[in-house]
């Protein structure tokens, strides 16, 4: 079975330039989370989408991020414009939480490695 | 600000020796997870232990749990050069969602 995908694997781009993170998740999962991890701040929670509404923004850093996922199968973290200090890896996680169940294991992409010149 | 704090932050073993990480949390939980993160890697879910739970195994990782410490261990058996990772412990704050937060990691290097 395939697992999460992301897209692209790596990204170099100069500061300002509009940067698109894509994500497929599990097929039939219905929780995904956008997570930030640097050397400096570990793993960061970013947004996560359950049944494909953004249930916690709260680790959004700031206006220039924002995320989407207009269906099951697909979402977007978009950040504009980008500045270095957001070179980071960014995963994305996907989930299946049955409704009378607490969180469930995270199955995680293999991440963008993003630098920001 | 992490909810999740593992010790050590790094570890050097031969193969063969048993490697034990612990975590350390700081509000209630419903449950604990752990996970691996190899270089280059997403992270990869290991084990989940609930708050009702003293003791979980899976293979060759053993897990504890004491709540009333608010704090886990993960050990593993038996080390393998391939066991060359870094641990993540993962908690949900007692809170009914989705959400986990994740401890800063122990890295490690298993020698051949």
């Amino acid at each position: 079975d395939a697992g999460v995908i992301q897209s692209p694997r790596h990204e170099v781009t100069e500061m300002g330039q509009e940067v698109t993170l894509r994500c497929k998740p599990i097929s039939g999962h219905n929780s995904l989370f956008w997570y930030r991890q640097t050397m400096m701040r570990g793993l960061e929670l970013l947004i996560y989408f359950n049944n494909n509404v953004p249930i916690d923004d709260s680790g959004m850093p700031e206006d220039r991020f924002s995320a989407k996922m207009p269906n099951a199968s697909f979402s977007t973290l978009k950040i504009q414009p980008s500045e270095p200090r957001d070179s980071a890896v960014y995963f994305c996680a996907s989930s299946l939480r049955p409704w009378d169940r607490g969180n469930q294991p995270q199955h995680f992409g293999d991440g963008t490695r993003l630098s920001i010149l | 600000s992490q909810q999740g704090e593992e010790d050590p932050q790094a570890l050097s073993i031969q193969e063969g020796e048993n490697a034990t990480m612990n975590c350390s949390y700081k509000t209630s939980i419903n449950n604990l997870q752990w996970y691996r993160q190899n270089s280059g890697r997403g992270l990869v879910h290991l084990i989940l232990i609930r708050s009702n739970e003293r003791e979980k195994h899976s293979g060759r990782l053993r897990v504890t749990l004491d709540t009333s410490k608010k704090s886990s261990s993960l050990l593993i058996t038996a080390s393998r050069a391939a066991d060359t990772a870094s641990y993540f412990c993962a908690t949900d704050k007692g809170l009914n969602t989705d959400k986990l937060i994740f401890g800063t990691g122990t890295r490690l290097q298993v020698f051949p």
